[in-house]
């Protein structure tokens, strides 16, 4: 089945630094979605790019997609240890009304 | 505005026993998810509902999950009887229309599941 794939599976950074995360999914999609969890929380939406989109911002993150590659990346700069969580992509299929598929995601750990 | 709520938040309980896992979408959201999460295999759909019909219950391991969603504002998810290897976090989501996946998903924080 289609699924995203994080990666790195963890990053560990320093306060102040950018973190970037990468998905790589496997077939054509409509959209791509963002989402952030905290520890025993649920997901909470991020971002949401379109297959027709290269780039898009929200206020310290910037997402990018390459359909060519199949890829995405997640870029959240001058990072805040409140960043500390784990980031799952989501993908869905371009053909037909099929719902949401997320990766493992990547467990970010920013240190003060 | 109230956000997806889901009880219990934690359930221990013995293998063989019923469980019964609850849901509020967020009103005026026509599609509820149901999920669940484990380290191996995280984040998984057991099952979504479109304006309260079961579009697609595949993801359902086994006959001894069955989910309801009687209404617009509520939903359940029963395992019965439950086993060990049912233990894990599962997550309700609902979301707005257009389609299964054009809109971003509101997650509860989730039921942490025990089957002893």
């Amino acid at each position: 089945s289609q699924q995203g794939e994080e990666d790195p599976q963890a990053l560990s950074i320093q306060e102040g630094e950018n973190a970037t995360m990468n998905c790589s999914y496997k077939t054509s999609i409509n959209n791509l979605q963002w989402y952030r969890q905290n520890s025993g929380r649920g997901l909470v939406h991020l971002i949401l790019i379109r297959s027709n989109e290269r780039e898009k911002h929200s206020g310290r993150l910037r997402v990018t997609l390459d359909t060519s590659k199949k890829s995405s990346s997640l870029l959240i700069t001058a990072s805040r240890a409140a960043d500390t969580a784990s980031y799952f992509c989501a993908t869905d299929a371009r053909s037909g009304n099929t719902p949401l598929v997320f990766g493992k995601g990547t467990r970010l750990s920013v240190i003060a | 505005d109230a956000g997806v709520i889901q009880s219990p938040r934690h359930e221990v309980t013995e293998m063989g026993q019923e469980v019964t896992l609850r849901c509020k979408p967020i009103s005026g959201h026509d599609y509820l998810f149901w999920y669940r999460q484990t380290m191996m295999r995280g984040l998984e759909l057991l099952i979504y509902f479109n304006n309260n019909v079961p579009i697609d219950d595949s993801g359902m391991p086994e006959d001894r999950f069955s989910a309801k969603m009687p209404n617009a504002s509520f939903s359940t998810l029963k395992i019965q009887p439950s086993e060990p290897r049912d233990s894990a976090v599962y997550f309700c989501a609902s979301s707005f229309s257009s389609g299964a996946s054009n809109q971003p998903q509101h997650f509860g924080d989730g039921t942490r599941l025990s089957i002893l």
